[in-house]
């Protein structure tokens, strides 16, 4: 049973440029949250797609969206890069439970370095 | 809203010995919470998570925690900890949409031999 999978592993890019991050559920789930975690911080929930809309939206400017597929795999794009972009970005699956999203599957990351 | 506070950046301990992680949040709804742990350079892994039910529960690895309305704690223990539970540990919570996840800013546990 695959878990979360993540892509790339590691990116490299300079102010002012544009990046695709990618991100495929765990088999069977249906949800995926997008979470920016900075260095010697915790995650910090960026955005949650389920059914291809996005359902809520933590607090991040319009630089950064997504899309999410018929698939359910999802993609994050962030728009004219800041150095304060630079971190772990964390995908994160899930599914509909009898109490809600109960418990977020995580991927290994892409970590992002902006210069 | 809701937040999560952990009360310790980084607690050393010794190996074999019990350790206690603290946790507090704040909701004004129904929460649910969760634990997870993070070796270097991976992603988050679940160690517990309370919905409802038994206040004590139990995870992977010899983890428990304990959920306390009134104190709105869920701090999380091991009686003996091994060289290999040093990692990052994060409390979350999450409200009864259970969309959102608020992770605390998490606490480094090292085990010295």
């Amino acid at each position: 049973d695959a878990g979360v999978t993540q892509s790339p592993t590691h990116l490299i890019k300079t102010r002012g440029q544009q990046v695709t991050l990618r991100c495929s559920p765990k088999s069977g789930h249906d949800t995926v949250s997008w979470y920016q975690q900075a260095l010697g911080q915790g995650p910090q929930f960026i955005f949650q797609y389920y059914e291809e809309e996005e359902r809520q939206r933590g607090n991040f400017p319009d630089r950064f969206s997504g899309h999410q597929f018929p698939n359910y795999s999802s993609e994050l794009n962030v728009n004219a890069l800041l150095l304060g972009d630079s971190a772990l970005y964390l995908c994160a699956s899930s599914l509909l439970g009898t109490v809600g999203w109960e418990e977020q599957y995580f991927g290994p990351g892409t970590r992002l370095t902006v210069t | 809203a809701q937040s999560v506070t952990q009360l310790d950046s980084q607690v050393p301990v010794f190996e074999e010995a019990p350790v206690e992680l603290r946790c507090n949040y704040s909701s004004s709804v129904s929460v649910y919470l969760f634990w997870y742990v993070q070796y270097p350079n991976q992603g988050l892994q679940l160690l517990l998570k309370y919905l409802s039910g038994s206040t004590l529960v139990k995870g992977i690895n010899g983890f428990e925690a304990e959920f306390n309305k009134s104190q709105t704690s869920f701090h999380l223990r091991k009686p003996s900890v091994h060289i290999s539970d040093t990692a990052e540990y994060f409390c979350a919570v999450t409200g009864n949409t259970g969309n959102q996840f608020y992770f605390g800013t998490g606490t480094s546990l090292t085990v010295i031999p």
